[in-house]
C-alpha cells in the first residue's frame, strides 16, 4: 500500500510569496493531521480533519495559514504571505481512527525555506 | 508545560546496552501512548503503541505504561549503533489527536 504522499519535497521560496503544500492520505485513513516541525518547538499539530472536516485548528499560528481537505484524498496547506520565520518541516499524517490506538502515519515531509 | 514531556538528551549507551528513554504526561484523559522513531531528515515512523496498564514487548523493545504516575517509558534491549535515532512519545487526547513530546536524542555508541 501506499503510505501518506506529499509534494512539494522541497521548497525555497522568497519572503511574501504563496506557498501551497499538498497530501494524499493512505487510501480508507479517515483522518487526517498536518504538523510542523522545527529545532525550537519539536512538532506541532496544526490543523485535524476528520472525514474531510475540520476538527480543531487551534494550532493553525495566523490567518496566513490556511488548510483545506475537499475529498477524502487530498488536503492542502498555504501560507500566504509566507515569511522566514515558516521555515519548518511540514508534514502531513492521517489515521483511521477507532476506539483505541489510532494510529498515525507520517508523509515523508515538506522541507520549506523562506529566505 | 508541555502535555508530553521527554528529556531531549541526548542519552548515550554503549552498543549491547539496554537503553531507557522515559516520557511523563499531563492530560489523564489520555488512553493511549504512541513511541515513534525518527531518524535524521525522516519522518517519524510507528515502533509501538501501548494503551493498557504494564509492559508490552515487540522484539528488542518493551513499552511500558502507568496511568497512576502518568508515566510511559520504552526498553531497548542489546541496543544497536542502528538505534541512533530521535525518540518521539506520543499521548492522545479526548479529541484523538496525538499529543507529542519534544523527543529524546538516543546515541549507541559502538
Amino acid at each position: 500500500d501506499a503510505g501518506v504522499i506529499q509534494s512539494p519535497r522541497h521548497e525555497v521560496t522568497e519572503m511574501g510569496q504563496e506557498v501551497t503544500l499538498r497530501c494524499k492520505p493512505i487510501s480508507g485513513h479517515n483522518s487526517l493531521f498536518w504538523y510542523r516541525q522545527t529545532m525550537m518547538r519539536g512538532l506541532e499539530l496544526l490543523i485535524y480533519f476528520n472525514n474531510n472536516v475540520p476538527i480543531d485548528d487551534s494550532g493553525m499560528p495566523e490567518d496566513r495559514f490556511s488548510a483545506k481537505m475537499p475529498n477524502a484524498s487530498f488536503s492542502t496547506l498555504k501560507i500566504q504571505p509566507s515569511e522566514p520565520r515558516d521555515s519548518a518541516v511540514y508534514f502531513c499524517a492521517s489515521s483511521l481512527i477507532r476506539t483505541s490506538g489510532n494510529t498515525i502515519y507520517f508523509g515523508e515531509g515538506s522541507w520549506l525555506t523562506v529566505v | 508545560q508541555k502535555e508530553v514531556e521527554q528529556n531531549s538528551g541526548p542519552l548515550s549507551v554503549p552498543e549491547g546496552a539496554i537503553a531507557s528513554l522515559n516520557c511523563t504526561y499531563s492530560d489523564r484523559g489520555s488512553q493511549s501512548f504512541f513511541w515513534y522513531r525518527q531518524y535524521s531528515g525522516k519522518s517519524p515512523e510507528l515502533i509501538m503503541f501501548i494503551y493498557s496498564n504494564g509492559d508490552k514487548e515487540d522484539g528488542r523493545f518493551t513499552a511500558q505504561l502507568n496511568k497512576a504516575s502518568q508515566y510511559v517509558s520504552l526498553l531497548i534491549r542489546d541496543s544497536q549503533p542502528s538505534d541512533s535515532a530521535t525518540y518521539l512519545c506520543a499521548g492522545n487526547n479526548a479529541g484523538n489527536m496525538l499529543t507529542f513530546g519534544g523527543g529524546t536524542r538516543l546515541m549507541v555508541k559502538p
